[in-house]
């Protein structure tokens, strides 16, 4: 059974920065895409991040362009996102996702970012 | 980019009822549409996927149509456990967009 635990979130000031993780177990992680997706409050689900299985590849919405990078640790099947100068907009549920050509069919319960004075 | 648009945003329905959502895209995407749902304090659940494909474990009330650019998601019998948040997502290309979501209350 794929299991994906995403860890890091927590507050912090507009213009700081947080370093996402997830925890993956129960199939190949070095063999798959992985990506992370966003829900702000009271907002939909928005695509953040992806990248591919060698971390050769990454992919980012256009909100997150250089401000946010992913990368992966395949030896520890661990999933990150370094997120730099943050802004209140970027407070939302953070979710980890395995995608399977492209749809995901696999999501982590979430960790929550909040980014506040 | 490709933007995704649900229609209707809220919908009120009863038990029983067939319920249908609709998802238009900006540009032909094929049949590269999943469709998901998502309840309050969980993660989202993945129904549909290729326009027409029903996920290992999703109930057959569940079915979805379409191609290219208009597409539905229809629950043909409505039950109390499906009040939740509605959306389409396109995979043809990056970066990958959804909906804004359809919020489906019962009746």
């Amino acid at each position: 059974e794929v299991h994906l635990l995403e860890s890091g979130g927590g507050l912090v000031q507009p213009g700081g920065s947080l370093r996402l993780a997830c925890e993956a177990s129960g199939f190949t992680f070095k063999s798959y895409v992985m990506s992370w997706v966003r829900q702000a409050p009271g907002k939909g689900l928005e695509w953040v991040s992806a990248i591919i299985a060698s971390g050769e590849t990454t992919f980012y919405a256009d909100s997150v362009k250089g401000r946010f990078t992913i990368s992966r640790e395949n030896s520890k099947n661990t999933l990150y996102l370094d997120m730099t100068s943050l802004r209140a907009e970027d407070t939302a549920m953070y979710y980890c996702a395995k995608p399977n050509y492209g749809v995901f069919d696999s999501w982590g319960q979430g960790t929550l970012v909040t980014v506040s004075s | 980019d490709i933007q995704m648009t649900q229609s209707p945003s809220t919908l009120s329905a009863s038990v029983g009822d067939i319920v249908t959502i609709t998802c238009r895209a900006g540009q032909d995407i094929g049949d590269w549409l999943a469709w998901y749902q998502h309840k309050p304090g969980k993660a989202p659940r993945l129904l549909i996927y290729k326009a027409s494909n029903l996920q290992t474990g999703v109930p057959s009330r569940f079915s979805g149509s379409g191609s290219g650019t208009e597409f539905t998601l229809t629950i043909s019998s409505l039950q109390p456990d499906d009040l939740a948040t509605y959306y389409c997502q396109q995979y043809k290309s990056y970066p990958y967009t959804f909906g804004q979501g359809t919020k489906l209350q019962i009746k």
